[in-house]
This record gives structure tokens, C-alpha cells and sequence, in this order.
């Protein structure tokens, strides 16, 4: 499709299990984001991808959690040895880059991956 | 760093009238832009309305109008004739406006607001 895709739409797993969820953005946007949202909370910022940048992972809670964007397209946020705090909605969006035509500043988001950590 | 501060938890209104939804922000930017969303139970992350800094009308698509404050650092969202499925959750957001040599960095949102639409 033509919008920014998000695989699995829900994970439950065992605590301290890793899990991966990913992220495929909107072709041709440069910039990727993942946001973390609680339940009833608003979002909270993970990490930030644009272009061949190191990314900004000023957001990441912990070191159990990492993301990969690989090839500038495909990203995938892993998070090691769950804890059930780590249950919430992950949130996944993408935009034009920088200077880009036509950068509206506007991000995409995808449906997002519910994780429950049981 | 920049904040963004949406005051009403939650707002109620009734089928077919007016409701405003309050945000301030913080910045020492002077460009940069303005949004709200709308997260129905879908989850999904719907761009409701945007405003550029730098523009001093005010931005209305349809039902859906902003009033905006630069010197206030107040970014209201008007919703008339309100309809039932207009009810969501509604986010005020921020971003910086692109640079030169810079990154132009995240979405920064408030906390959101929960508005119900009675029948």
C-alpha cells in the first residue's frame, strides 16, 4: 500500500522474551520515528532516522531497546528481555526529509504494534 | 527544548455544536510548524489540520479551524457541527521548521485530549 505499514499488529509475549516490530515507511520519505503510547497517555518519543544521519536515540528508555533502518527504508525496533512496563503501543511514522519539495513537515504514521508483555 | 501543553484532559460536546480545544506550546524558535491530530480507537495517527509559523492567517479545513497566537504561544482547534465521529482523541503537536545543515528533529506533542460527542 501507499501508506506507512507496521508488522505484527499485536504481540503478547512472555516477559523477558525479545521482540522485533517493524516498520516499513512511505516510499520515498527520508525520516522514520518511532513513538511509544501507554495506555490513555499521549506519545512518547523513541528514536529519529533522516537519511544517512546518525540517528537520534535520545528517546530510547533504556538499553534494552534498540532500531535499525536498513538501506534507508525498512526499520526495526527491538526490545530485549521485556518487562510488562514495556507494554504499549509502538508507533511508527515517516516524512519527507530536511529541505525535501514539497516537506510539509507533516509525518505519517502507521496503525502501530500493540505489545503486551504478560 | 520545545514543550507543548494541551490543559483539558478531556472535553464533551453536543451532536452538531461548537467546541475549542486549548493548547500552548513553548519555543525559542520563530519558524517552525503547528499540527493536530486525531486518534480515533482505530489507533491510527490522523493529521487533522496544520500552520506554518510564519503565516498569519489562520488555517481552516472545513469543520476545522485554529486559532493562532504567535506572541501568545497559543494554537486553538475550533470543530463545528460537530459530529459523532468526530469523537477521539485529539493531539497538539510541534515541529521546527527545516534548516540548512540541521535536522529538522520530531514531532513534539501535548498529552492529548479525549473529546466526546453526545447524540
Amino acid at each position: 500500500g501507499a501508506g506507512v505499514s507496521q508488522s505484527p499488529s499485536n504481540k503478547v509475549t512472555e516477559k523477558g522474551k525479545d521482540v522485533e516490530l517493524r516498520c516499513d515507511p512511505i516510499s520515498g520519505h527520508t525520516a522514520l520515528y518511532w513513538y511509544r503510547q501507554s495506555l490513555g497517555q499521549g506519545l512518547e518519543f523513541l528514536i529519529y532516522f533522516q537519511g544517512n544521519s546518525a540517528p537520534d536515540k535520545s528517546g530510547l528508555p533504556s538499553d534494552r531497546f534498540s532500531a535499525e533502518r536498513t538501506g534507508g527504508s525498512v526499520s526495526t525496533l527491538t526490545i530485549q528481555r521485556t518487562q510488562q512496563e514495556d507494554s504499549a503501543v509502538y508507533l511508527c511514522a515517516s516524512s519527507l526529509g530536511g529541505l525535501a519539495g514539497g516537506n510539509t513537515g507533516e509525518l505519517f504514521f502507521g496503525e502501530g504494534s500493540r505489545l503486551t508483555v504478560l | 527544548a520545545q514543550t507543548v501543553t494541551q490543559s483539558q484532559p478531556e472535553m464533551s460536546v453536543q451532536e452538531a455544536e461548537t467546541v475549542t480545544l486549548s493548547c500552548t506550546y513553548d519555543t525559542s524558535e520563530s519558524d517552525y510548524y503547528l499540527f493536530w491530530y486525531k486518534q480515533p480507537p482505530s489507533r491510527q495517527m490522523i493529521l487533522v489540520i496544520r500552520q506554518e509559523a510564519y503565516k498569519q492567517q489562520n488555517a481552516t479545513e472545513n469543520r476545522f479551524s485554529v486559532n493562532f497566537q504567535k506572541a501568545a504561544k497559543s494554537f486553538s482547534l475550533k470543530i463545528s457541527d460537530s459530529q459523532l465521529g468526530d469523537a477521539a482523541m485529539y493531539f497538539c503537536a510541534y515541529r521546527s521548521a527545516p534548516h540548512y545543515g540541521g535536522s529538522q528533529g520530531n514531532l513534539i506533542f501535548g498529552k492529548g485530549t479525549k473529546l466526546s460527542v453526545k447524540p
